[in-house]
Formats: structure tokens, sequence, C-alpha cells
């Protein structure tokens, strides 16, 4: 079975542009999760999609986020325009609805570099 | 709010030393608590949980127990091998939040 996937592994652009992750979950799992690891610091939640529908998106630092989840399978994440504090390792997560509370299945990240 | 600390890296230990990582949660309720694990060019990965007060997690020689009165959960392993080398994660979850609260993340390095 396949496990969570990220697309790009590493995306290194100027201030000012647009960059949009990907995300595909594991086939059959209604919760996607976005995290975000900046410097080094604590992973921190963005926003969860319980298929199509935004559960909660209280993370989302500000309106150059955009998150979508078209069809409740996978998701993207725009960050437009990007500015240097985007900068980190975007994580993505899913589970089963009514699976174990907490146990989340992660993609390998995608690296941000704004410039 | 929910929140958890753990213990700045990196933590240097030469091959078969002991290792503890301190983990420290605050949680308005009674959080399930679990160490994730990053190996190098991996994704992140579930390593153990406990869900109650005195519950111990285990996996791969690594343990931790949910310390109600201290509220901890920290990691332990007796005796720690060169791939054990990764990135550790405390996290807390609540049901009524239904989102993992991580900690700052704690590199190890184990030298043979």
């Amino acid at each position: 079975e396949a496990g969570v996937t990220q697309f790009p592994s590493h995306s290194v652009i100027e201030k000012g542009q647009t960059v949009t992750l990907r995300c595909d979950p594991i086939s059959g799992h209604d919760n996607l999760y976005w995290y975000r690891r900046v410097m080094g610091k604590e992973i921190k939640f963005l926003l969860h999609f319980v298929k199509e529908s935004k559960q909660d998106e209280s993370g989302m630092p500000n309106n150059r986020f955009l998150a979508e989840r078209t069809g409740g399978t996978y998701s993207t994440l725009k960050v437009q325009p990007a500015e240097l504090e985007d900068s980190g390792v975007y994580f993505c997560a899913s589970s089963l609805s009514g699976g174990r509370s907490g146990e989340l299945f992660f993609g390998e990240g995608s690296r941000l570099t704004v410039l | 709010g929910n929140s958890v600390t753990q213990m700045e890296g990196p933590v240097t230990l030469s091959e078969e030393a002991f290792l503890t990582i301190n983990c420290t949660y605050t949680a308005t309720g009674y959080p399930s608590l679990f160490w994730y694990v990053q190996y190098p060019g991996e994704g992140l990965q579930l390593l153990l949980k406990a869900t109650k007060a005195d519950d111990k997690g285990s996996n791969k020689g690594f343990e931790a127990t949910y310390r109600k009165e201290t509220t901890s959960f920290h990691l332990e392993k007796g005796s720690v091998q060169v791939s054990d080398s990764a990135v550790y994660f405390c996290a807390s979850w609540m049901d009524s939040s239904y989102k993992l609260i991580f900690g700052s993340g704690t590199r190890l390095l184990v030298r043979p």
C-alpha cells in the first residue's frame, strides 16, 4: 500500500513568487492534515480536512496560504505571494475516520526555500 | 492552551549508551501522548504512544511512561544503536481538538 506522498520534495523560489505543494494521502483516508516546521522549531498545525471540507484551519498563518482538497482525494497548499518567513518543511499527514486518534501517517515533507 | 516542551538537542551519544529525551506537556484535560521519529530522508513515523496515566508505550527498545503527576512522557532506551540516529518529536492529542500538538524535536546522533 502506498504511503502519503508529497510533491515537490524541495522547491526554491524567490520572494513574491507562487508555489503549490501537493499531497496524496493514503487511499481511503478521510482525514488530511497540513503541518509546517520552520527553522528547526516545533511542527505546527496548519489545517485539517475531513474529505473535502475544512474541519479546522486555525493554524493557517495568513491569507497568502490557500489549501484545497477537491473531491476529497489529494490536497494542494498554495502560497501566493511567498515571503522569506514561509521557508520551512511542509508536512502532510492522513488518517482513517474512526481510526486510532493521534496515529497519523506522514509524508516525507516538502522543503520550501524562499530567497 | 495545549503545548509540548521537549529538551533541545542535539544529543550525541556513543553506541550502547543510555538515552533519555525529556518531554513535558500542558493540557486542559488528559491528552494521549506520542513519540514520533523522523529518520534521515524519511517522513515522520509513530514510535510509541500512551493514552492514559501510568500507561507505558514501548517499541524497538524505546519506552515512555505517561506521568500525570509530573505531566511528563520522557523517552528512554537502555542501549542506543547508530541506526537510532534521527529526530524525535513528542506530541499530544486531544479528542476535543482532533489534532496533534508537537514539541520542537530533539536530534539524536549516535556514534559508533
